[in-house]
């Protein structure tokens, strides 16, 4: 099956610093997703990005579908986007989701 | 527009006892999918489901655990004869069709004790 990984597994940041974390995925994907899991646990929807460029505030993504990789950028980190930042794809047999294992993200104030 | 909505949040059963996990999907989403995230680790596929169907079961473990979505109410998420093992949060998703964006529920912490 698709294998999907992410790096840095742990990342720890100034408040006003900016990252870009990567997912790296082993085969051709109909879906790419990035979520955020906040301390409470909650999965948030990120973004929605199976190939191109998307930007929502300080965050935005790229997906390189013809090289296997996405990228997610945040700028002018706050202490708010800590938590655990996953990327998940979906297979062309369709359906399921496969994560990767997580960026730990901690933005110190 | 509600989001997912699953219930309980939090879930203790004794080992032996049986857990029942409801999953209400988005307005106008007839897929849902279960997922399972142990202790500090990512989250792995369980089922997904349609309507009355199953269409992949390749995440559940052979014992125990079944899922079912009727054609009315909620999604159910059962597990028998719960273990320790089982401790772990349950998330279920939804979308309006494959390869389409999903959106993941509150999740449901089960422990086992």
């Amino acid at each position: 099956g698709i294998q999907v990984e992410q790096s840095p597994p742990d990342l720890i940041l100034q408040e006003g610093a900016n990252s870009t974390l990567r997912c790296n995925f082993s085969d051709s994907v109909n879906n790419l997703q990035w979520f955020h899991q906040n301390p409470w646990g909650q999965l948030i929807n990120l973004f929605y990005i199976p190939s191109g460029t998307k930007q929502n505030g300080r965050l935005s993504a790229t997906t390189v579908a013809t090289e296997r990789y996405s990228l997610l950028y945040i700028s002018s980190s706050q202490t708010t986007d800590s938590g655990v930042y996953f990327c998940a794809v979906e297979s062309n047999q369709g359906g399921k989701l496969i994560f990767g294992q997580g960026t730990e993200l901690s933005v110190k104030p | 527009n509600a989001g997912v909505m699953q219930n309980p949040r939090h879930l203790v059963r004794r080992r032996g006892q049986e857990a029942r996990l409801r999953c209400s999907p988005m307005k106008g989403h007839s897929h849902v999918y279960w997922y399972r995230q142990l202790p500090e680790e990512g989250l792995k596929f369980m089922v997904y489901l349609q309507k009355e169907n199953i269409i992949d079961e390749s995440g559940m473990p052979k014992e125990r655990f079944s899922a079912e979505f009727p054609k009315e109410g909620p999604s159910i998420l059962r597990i028998q004869q719960v273990v320790r093992g089982d401790s772990a949060a349950y998330f279920c998703a939804s979308s309006t069709t494959p390869n389409t964006e999903a959106f993941f529920g509150q999740g449901t912490r089960l422990t086992v004790v």
